[in-house]
């Protein structure tokens, strides 16, 4: 596609459950990230997925957290068990290749209610 | 403390004001200063970069990088209702497999 597609765009979830958010990247690139968005704490890094390379899973705040990325392109981000303190926008971006300045193109987001 | 300080606003101008957003940084390995711009409801774009220190320009936009005082700024000229929106700025060491360090965001609104 043209950009970075994330789904669902919102997701209300019960804590305790499971969730499952999608990111579809930019067809072509490489690297994918996903990052969390919280009212005032900026962005911050989960992990990272670079070509066939084992991803950098340092971002990770908990082992409730995990993602895959299959086939080089689609990545899911599962968060278990879910808290309120889960409660975050969570933006997916992807970039052609591995830059230290990024050049990232971001999707939209999920925005996640933990209830 | 965090990393990257970054004052979170809000920050309301009249229209063509010369804006001024700013950042201050720990992390003396940081080499990469990246501006990025979120619209409400979206994921944020990438405005500028630059590398080390110095100034660079696009446009209307500005981006200068202090990295003595570990400070970095960006300056929007002859501001329009349509810059609004909130700015993060980021920062990345030259090894960090693009791992980005971000600022809060400061929001701004430019008034017709």
């Amino acid at each position: 596609g043209a950009g970075v597609s994330q789904s669902p765009s919102n997701k209300v979830t019960e804590k305790g459950k499971d969730v499952e958010l999608r990111c579809d990247p930019i067809s072509g690139h490489t690297a994918l990230y996903w990052y969390r968005q919280s009212l005032g704490q900026g962005l911050e890094f989960l992990i990272y997925f670079q070509g066939n390379s084992a991803p950098d899973k340092s971002g990770l705040p908990s082992d409730r957290f995990s993602a895959e990325r299959t086939g080089g392109s689609v990545s899911t981000l599962t968060i278990q068990r879910t808290q309120q303190e889960d409660s975050a926008v969570y933006l997916c971006a992807s970039s052609l290749a591995r830059t230290a300045w990024g050049g990232y193109t971001f999707g939209s987001g999920t925005r996640l209610t933990v209830v | 403390q965090k990393e990257v300080e970054q004052d979170p606003g809000p920050l309301s101008v009249p229209e063509g004001a010369i804006v001024s957003l700013n950042c201050t940084y720990s992390n003396s390995a940081f080499q990469y200063f990246m501006w990025y711009r979120q619209y409400s409801r979206k994921g944020p774009e990438l405005l500028m970069y630059t590398y080390s220190s110095g100034n660079k320009e696009d446009g209307r936009f500005t981006a200068q990088v202090d990295k003595s005082s570990k400070y970095i700024s960006l300056f929007i000229r002859d501001s329009q209702p349509s810059d609004s929106a909130t700015y993060l700025c980021a920062m990345s060491e030259e090894d960090s497999g693009s791992r980005l360090t971000f600022g809060e965001g400061t929001q701004l609104t430019v008034n017709p």
